[in-house]
């Protein structure tokens, strides 16, 4: 079993509806969440940052995190055609200098 | 204005070849890593260097080593280049050691995608 599992998609939704996108985690270590977005051919960009489990909102963003479940979701409301990328969940166990362990990515497609 | 960059973007070369990728960051962080983005758009960790000490060292090849002259470059060495090695390879750096929020944040260059004929 992986340590990250995220559907890579591709997700095609229509502009405006709410977007959900989840990943489970095995290493019950993990305790920074993280979501990046990342454009074609282009370096991962960092949106959204969880500590523990909890919501984070930013914007038309929210994050969850479900430690109980091993479950971390982002929601993206108000969907707009410029959110069409790959988005990617990430974790670590903290320390600092932890790498992260990254899911494949869900590849969201929103659609004008 | 760039906070971590990269050179080249993009590089061809032969397999057998000896090839490196610069990395550059400006925002004053600690600790600097290259992840490795295989074609399945897989992002892995292979390395990270704090305060110029080699801190992970995944299962990476020994034909793959990390230089860094200081705290703000991180350079990645590969000798004797296989087919295996294309893919985008990524530098990012984070705030460092002092754990706890905001410090695991990493923040990651352009990508140098590489790729061995």
């Amino acid at each position: 079993q992986k340590e990250v599992e995220q559907d890579p998609g591709p997700l095609s939704v229509p502009e405006g509806a709410i977007v959900s996108l989840n990943c489970t985690y095995s290493n019950s270590a993990f305790q920074y969440f993280m979501w990046y977005r990342q454009y074609s051919r282009k370096g991962p960009e960092l949106l959204m940052y969880t500590y523990s489990s909890g919501n984070k909102e930013d914007g038309r963003f929210t994050a969850q995190v479900d430690k109980s479940s091993k479950y971390i979701s982002l929601f993206i409301r108000d969907s707009q055609p410029s959110d069409s990328a790959t988005y990617l969940c990430a974790m670590s166990s903290g320390g600092g200098a932890d790498g992260l362990t990254f899911g494949k990515g869900t590849h969201l497609i929103i659609q004008p | 204005d760039t906070a971590v960059s990269q050179t080249p973007k993009y590089l061809v070369t032969q397999m057998g070849n000896d090839k490196s990728i610069k990395c550059e960051q400006n925002l004053g962080h600690d600790t600097m890593y290259w992840y490795k983005q295989d074609s399945k758009k897989f992002l892995k960790i292979m390395f990270s260097y704090n305060n110029k000490e080699l801190i992970i060292n995944e299962t990476v090849p020994n034909r793959f080593s990390p230089k860094s002259p200081d705290k703000a470059h991180l350079n990645l060495h590969i000798n004797s280049l296989e087919l295996g090695d294309s893919a985008v390879y990524f530098c990012a750096s984070s705030p460092g050691l002092a754990g706890g929020p905001s410090t695991d944040t990493q923040y990651f260059g352009p990508g140098t995608r590489l790729t061995v004929l």
